[in-house]
């Protein structure tokens, strides 16, 4: 099946700084999206991005798609930001997660 | 609307119980999925149902069953689980692959099933 890697597993941030969070994967996909679960375990989602570049407020993301792999960025982190950030790719209706980034934001 | 509910939000089962995981949807989407998720991994397929029938099985035990009455509603009945499937289960629906929709293949959420065995 499709294997699907993050890096980091684990970053902690001092409020304001930047980051990239990487996700790859190991075959064509039709969906890939950026999740972030937050502590009571809601995924909320952050972007639909199957191919180029999207931004949402000081979130934004992009995947090479030819390239199987995608980038989210995260700028001036609050410590809001905090929890597990997933990426997941989907072929068929079958999603599969990676394993995660756990972010902390320290204030 | 793009809300996916689960009820209820918490269930503690002993071992010999029979109980079920609701899930609905009303954003007219034709899949629907469940994902169980033990604490610190990610979550893990178990069903997807497209149109209504099941069209992927994670080879999940049986006392794992899911049901589909109708295009908006998804169940998973319980029975003779173990401890060990103490977890989170989640409820997700999106449109299957070709459907052309604004929002793309877009997969939502739930808030998902808290669920602990005793």
């Amino acid at each position: 099946g499709i294997q699907v890697e993050q890096s980091p597993p684990d970053l902690i941030l001092q409020e304001g700084a930047n980051s990239t969070l990487r996700c790859n994967f190991s075959d064509s996909v039709n969906n890939l999206q950026w999740f972030h679960q937050n502590p009571w375990g809601q995924l909320i989602n952050l972007f639909y991005i199957p191919s180029g570049t999207k931004q949402n407020g000081r979130l934004s993301a992009t995947t090479v798609a030819t390239e199987r792999y995608s980038l989210l960025y995260i700028s001036s982190s609050q410590t809001t930001d905090s929890g597990v950030y997933f990426c997941a790719v989907e072929i068929d209706n079958d999603m599969r997660f990676g394993a995660g980034t756990r972010l902390t934001v320290k204030p | 609307d793009t809300e996916v509910t689960q009820t209820p939000k918490h269930l503690v089962m002993g071992m010999t119980n029979k109980k079920s995981l609701k899930c609905e949807q009303h954003m007219g989407h034709r899949a629907m999925y469940w994902y169980k998720q033990k604490a610190k991994k990610p979550p893990e397929l178990m069903f997807v149902y497209s149109y209504e029938k099941l069209s992927i099985n994670e080879s999940v035990p049986s006392r794992f069953s899911p049901e589909c009455p109708n295009s908006s509603l998804l169940n998973l009945h319980l029975h003779a689980l173990q401890p060990e499937d103490s977890a989170l289960y989640l409820c997700a629906s999106s449109q299957p692959p070709g459907v052309p929709t604004t929002a793309g293949n877009t997969i939502y959420f739930g808030e998902g099933s808290w669920l602990t065995v005793v």
